[in-house]
């Protein structure tokens, strides 16, 4: 099983460019995530998806956009890009576990992240 | 802003010794999270330890949480070159809709032969 797959895996933009970020997971996860990583700032989360069909902002949402495709896709877009969006960006999935709250609060599935740099 | 905080940020030391990272953290969690990051990877999950836990162990793994300090620490007995990597503690906070973890900044850990 390939896991949490990400597309791009490098990216360059220049400043107002738009892009999308894909990521696919095949373990029929119910959630999906993403992140964004920068030195010394850890990971911080963006948007959300607990299930299909819903989507919910995070820590860091302004200047991005996300669609849950179906089960599997998860999209991050960036409409205009900014310097400050130049970043390592991880998509990841969980599932529901049986005994804890809701069923969530389980371990996440990362993918190996894109490198975005913004000029 | 960080839910959690690891100390040290940079450990470095030699092959078969132990690795000790601790993670602070401040509000109540659900559960406290592991995760190994390699250069240039994505995370790993180590291991998971529940808010009424106070010990959970995984091979050369050892967590502990207490919850009346909001800490936990992450020990790795007899380090090997392979366990060089960055250390990072999440904490859920149980918000009953999804995993919304919080990750802390990181421990950098160098095994040297």
């Amino acid at each position: 099983n390939a896991g949490v797959t990400q597309t791009p895996k490098f990216q360059v933009l220049k400043t107002g460019q738009s892009m999308t970020l894909q990521c696919a997971q095949d373990m029929n996860h119910n959630s999906m995530y993403w992140y964004r990583q920068d030195p010394g700032m850890g990971l911080r989360l963006i948007y959300y998806s607990a299930s299909e069909g819903t989507t919910d902002k995070g820590e860091v949402p302004n200047g991005y956009n996300v669609s849950r495709l179906n089960k599997r896709e998860f999209s991050l877009r960036l409409e205009s890009a900014a310097p400050s969006q130049t970043s390592v960006y991880f998509c990841a999935s969980s599932k529901k576990l049986p005994g804890l709250a809701g069923g969530f609060g389980g371990e996440l599935f990362f993918g190996e992240g894109s490198r975005l740099t913004v000029l | 802003s960080q839910q959690g905080e690891e100390d040290p940020q940079a450990l470095s030391i030699q092959e078969g010794e132990n690795a000790t990272m601790n993670c602070s953290y401040k509000t109540s969690i659900n559960n406290l999270q592991w995760y190994r990051q390699n250069s240039g990877r994505g995370l790993v999950h180590l291991i998971l330890i529940r808010s009424n836990e106070r010990e959970k162990h995984s091979g050369r793994l050892r967590v502990t949480l207490d919850t009346s300090k909001k800490s936990s620490s992450l020990l790795i007995t007899a380090s090997r070159a392979a366990d060089t990597a960055s250390y990072f503690c999440a904490t859920d906070l149980n918000t009953g809709t999804a995993s919304k973890l919080t990750f802390g900044t990181g421990t950098r850990l160098q095994v040297t032969l």
